[in-house]
Parts: C-alpha cells; sequence; structure tokens
C-alpha cells in the first residue's frame, strides 16, 4: 500500500520562528489533507490541498502531486502552535486516508 | 466547531461491558467514517459508510460493530473488548467517499478498557 512519511517527527521552536514540515508519499493521490491536533485530541482541518498553493494567515501550503510531496509553512509561530500536524493522502484507487505518523512541534515561549 | 459531534468524550469500560459511541454531522454530508488513534501509532481506518451502506470495513475486529441508521447519524457498538483496545476513537465525515473530498473530525471518544 501507499507509504505516507513526514519528517521531521519533532521539532522544538522559539516563538516568532519560521518551519517548514513535509510529507513524502509514494503513490499517485487524488486528496491530501493537513490537520492539526489539538492537545485534547481535536483534528483541525488546516488545508486540503491535492495539489498547488493555498495560504490562510500565517500557514501556507503546497502539494506537488507529480513529484509526490506536499510542504507546511507557519511563519512567526505562536505557542499556540503547538501539536501535532498530520499530513494524510487518498489514494487514487481507495476510499481510505492514510495518514502519516505526524509532526510534534513544540513553540517555546 | 467542525460540524461532527461525539458522545461521549471520555469512557471507560471493563472487558465484559457493552458500550455505544454515537457520532452526529451537521454537514449535510454522505459520507461517514470511524478511525482509531492508538498512542504511537498513526491513525487507522475501521469502517466507512456511504448513504447508510458500509462500503469498506478495514479488517476489523467483529467486537466492534458499527451501525449507520442515517446519513448523519453513525454508532460503534463496543463488546468485549480488550486492554488493547484503549484508544482515540474519531468520527470523520464527507460529502462523497468516492471522490476523494475533504475530510472533516470530530472531538473525538477517548476509551479506556481495563
Amino acid at each position: 500500500g501507499i507509504q505516507v512519511e513526514q519528517s521531521p517527527p519533532d521539532l522544538i521552536l522559539q516563538e516568532g520562528a519560521n518551519s517548514t514540515l513535509r510529507c513524502n508519499f509514494s503513490d499517485s493521490v487524488n486528496n491530501l489533507q493537513w490537520f492539526h491536533q489539538n492537545p485534547w485530541g481535536q483534528l483541525i482541518n488546516l488545508f486540503y490541498i491535492p495539489s498547488g498553493t493555498k495560504q490562510n494567515g500565517r500557514l501556507s501550503a503546497t502539494t506537488v502531486a507529480t513529484e509526490r510531496y506536499s510542504l507546511l509553512y507557519i511563519s512567526s509561530s505562536q505557542t499556540t502552535d503547538s501539536g501535532v500536524y498530520f499530513c494524510a493522502v487518498r489514494p487514487s484507487n481507495t476510499g481510505k486516508l492514510i495518514f502519516g505518523q505526524g509532526t510534534t512541534l513544540q513553540v517555546k515561549p | 466547531e467542525t460540524g461532527v459531534t461525539q458522545t461521549p468524550r471520555h469512557l471507560v469500560m471493563g472487558m465484559t461491558n457493552k458500550k455505544s459511541l454515537k457520532c452526529e454531522q451537521h454537514l449535510g454530508h454522505n459520507a461517514m467514517y470511524w478511525y482509531k488513534q492508538s498512542a504511537k501509532k498513526p491513525l487507522e481506518l475501521m469502517f466507512v459508510y456511504s448513504l447508510e451502506e458500509r462500503v469498506e470495513n478495514n479488517s476489523v475486529p467483529s467486537r466492534f460493530s458499527p451501525e449507520c441508521p442515517n446519513s448523519s447519524h453513525l454508532f460503534l457498538h463496543l463488546h468485549t473488548l480488550q486492554p488493547e483496545d484503549s484508544a482515540l476513537y474519531l468520527c470523520a465525515s464527507s460529502q462523497d467517499p468516492a471522490w476523494g473530498d475533504e475530510q472533516f473530525f470530530g472531538p473525538g471518544t477517548r476509551l479506556t478498557v481495563l
């Protein structure tokens, strides 16, 4: 089956710093989503981005489907950005959403 | 608030108990999903329902029994669970599972099996 790899697994930032999270996937997909999981377990939708570039405030994302990767950019990080960031993909031949292992982000004041 | 609600938020049960998890979506979607998130593991899809019909069962043990009475409600009936079933159970919904559309998640039920 498709493999989804996220990097780095853990990231510690000082407040105000910028960061880039990466998601690589091993096969073609027709859906890619980025989520932020807060400490209570809620998955918050950040981007639905099967291809192209989107921006929402301090966050932006780019998916290059032909090269099978997506990037999540966080600028001017805040302590409230702390949590786990998941990339999830839907392979073209199935209805499953396959999740990566996540990147755990800690932003220090 | 994502438009998907789950109850209860926390549940502790013994291995001989029977309990049910409830999910409700207020988004007018046609598809609903159950996922399991165990510690140190990625989210795993359990079941997919489209228009109240089960379209995918991801090799889940029979002690987990889903029910979808209508397109807005999804249940997960639990019986004779094992301690290793302790996990966060997440419900999601989307417009149509066949088109790779965006999924929205509920807050989850944190289950502990003693």
